[in-house]
């Protein structure tokens, strides 16, 4: 049972563009979710994370945007960058319950320049 | 600070052979994991350690075993390696559970043959 599916696959975008990824969840007692950025040979990385007491989360171009009642959240790159051509995974906990995170599939950025 | 750090980087097996991935971190973190990447799966997890002496099994635990050495290391065990076993493994710690950042070390690429 995948608990978080992520969407798209695979993202192709212009330098300059935004990029959207999104993900949806299914249980509703998850109330963390991190966004990590991970470039070729190296590990995962922490980019940016939510708590569902926001609808919307900044830092610099990169933005969560999280709708509790639909379950589901997304990542904007604004300004999308050469540089930020990356494999990015949601992922979403239950910080008071399971030590786990759940892991979105991923998905594959390319930003032409 | 290393941070978490892994050995070996690359490894090639034949089937049936065994070994042993290590991982330790160096920042007093409580909780580690063990995943494995492959291509259109996501990070899958493994084996996880909420706290030193415990361990549980993940989404994918069959032909692995762990051992939570010490606060600081948490090796992974392949007793008689398969193909399917072929993957890149990472390793990962955080402070406190599934709610907080997890630190991913640079992962072992391992090839069974």
């Amino acid at each position: 049972q995948q608990q978080v599916k992520q969407s798209p696959q695979s993202l192709i975008v212009q330098k300059g563009g935004i990029s959207i990824i999104n993900c949806a969840y299914e249980n509703t007692a998850f109330d963390y979710f991190p966004w990590y950025q991970q470039f070729p040979g190296k590990g995962p990385a922490l980019l940016i994370a939510i708590r569902p007491d926001v609808s919307e989360k900044k830092e610099g171009r990169f933005t969560i945007s999280f709708n509790k009642s639909a379950k589901q959240f997304s990542l904007h790159i604004m300004d999308s960058q050469p540089g930020d051509s990356a494999t990015y995974f949601c992922a979403a906990s239950n910080q008071g319950g399971s030590e786990k995170l759940v892991f979105g599939k991923g998905t594959k950025l390319t930003v032409n320049p | 600070n290393a941070g978490v750090t892994q050995t070996p980087k690359f490894q090639v097996l034949k089937t049936g052979q065994s070994m042993t991935l290590q991982c330790a971190q160096d920042m007093n973190h409580n909780s580690m994991y063990w995943y494995r990447q492959d291509p259109g799966m996501g990070l899958r997890l493994i084996y996880y350690s909420a706290s030193e002496g415990t361990t549980d099994k993940g989404e994918v635990p069959n032909g692995y075993n762990v051992s939570r050495l010490n606060k600081r290391e948490f090796s992974l065990r392949l007793e008689s390696a398969a193909p399917s076993q072929t993957s890149v493994y990472f390793c990962a710690s955080t402070w406190d559970r599934g709610g907080s950042e997890q630190y991913f070390g640079p992962g072992t690429r391992l090839t069974v043959t």
